[in-house]
């Protein structure tokens, strides 16, 4: 089967850094995408990774590790507008499959 | 930048009858639709692949009697919910992709809230 795992929730204080780990099983691998998504509203685009190695951009870092079926988001000097799901999603042959989600919640 | 719409925005409807959701994809052609669902605090479930000018193509489970998808143009897509039933209500998001990409780049829409009573 396929299967993508997040942690289900993440709580951090304004300005903290908070890593977001996915783990994948999945048949048919491209790259690993991540996602947020507020309440209500639509997934919007984060990052992309096709290879190993860390992918920056801004105060969002995205690293994967082919080998080890192995992902993580990483949000620095968080926002109380963060407060958001994040999902992991696998780039696979035809379509993308997304994780379970990580909600995470900003605290002042 | 990419930009996809829903219509309606949010719905309420009977038991038994029928809603049709409609992707549309506003400054690009997209060769290929999905459609997928979403529960409270879920994450999104892929329900069909649609591809203009052909059939979708659905995921495992999912009936294809009941969620009918046409797909008759590059910038636009539907979803018909039929003969809905409380079991349907849900976050429906579409998303669409652009030929020519690197990877399978989907830009989504902001998504259709169905309330069957």
């Amino acid at each position: 089967g396929q299967s993508l795992e997040q942690p289900s929730e993440v709580t951090a204080v304004e300005g903290a850094i908070v890593q977001i780990n996915c783990t994948y099983q999945t048949s048919g691998f491209y790259g690993l995408s991540w996602y947020q998504q507020h309440d209500g509203g639509a997934p919007t685009f984060l990052s992309y990774n096709a290879l190993d190695g860390l992918e920056e951009t801004g105060r969002f870092s995205s690293f994967l590790s082919r080998s080890d079926s192995y992902g993580y988001l990483l949000l620095q000097e968080l926002q109380m507008k963060d407060s958001a799901s994040y999902f992991c999603a696998v780039v696979s042959t035809d379509k993308l499959i997304f994780g379970t989600g990580t909600r995470l919640q900003v605290f002042p | 930048g990419a930009v996809v719409s829903q219509h309606p925005s949010w719905v309420i409807c009977k038991s038994g009858t029928s809603v049709k959701i409609e992707c549309r994809s506003l400054d690009f052609q997209a060769t290929t639709m999905f459609w997928y669902r979403q529960f409270p605090k879920q994450s999104l479930m892929l329900m069909a692949t649609s591809n203009e000018g052909s059939k979708a193509t659905y995921e495992q489970g999912v009936e294809k009697d009941k969620f009918l998808i046409n797909h008759a143009s590059l910038t636009l897509s539907t979803l018909t919910v039929t003969s809905a039933h409380p079991e349907d209500s849900s976050f429906y998001i579409c998303s669409a992709e652009t030929s020519g990409s690197f990877y399978n780049e989907q830009f989504f829409g902001p998504g259709t809230r169905l309330t069957v009573l």
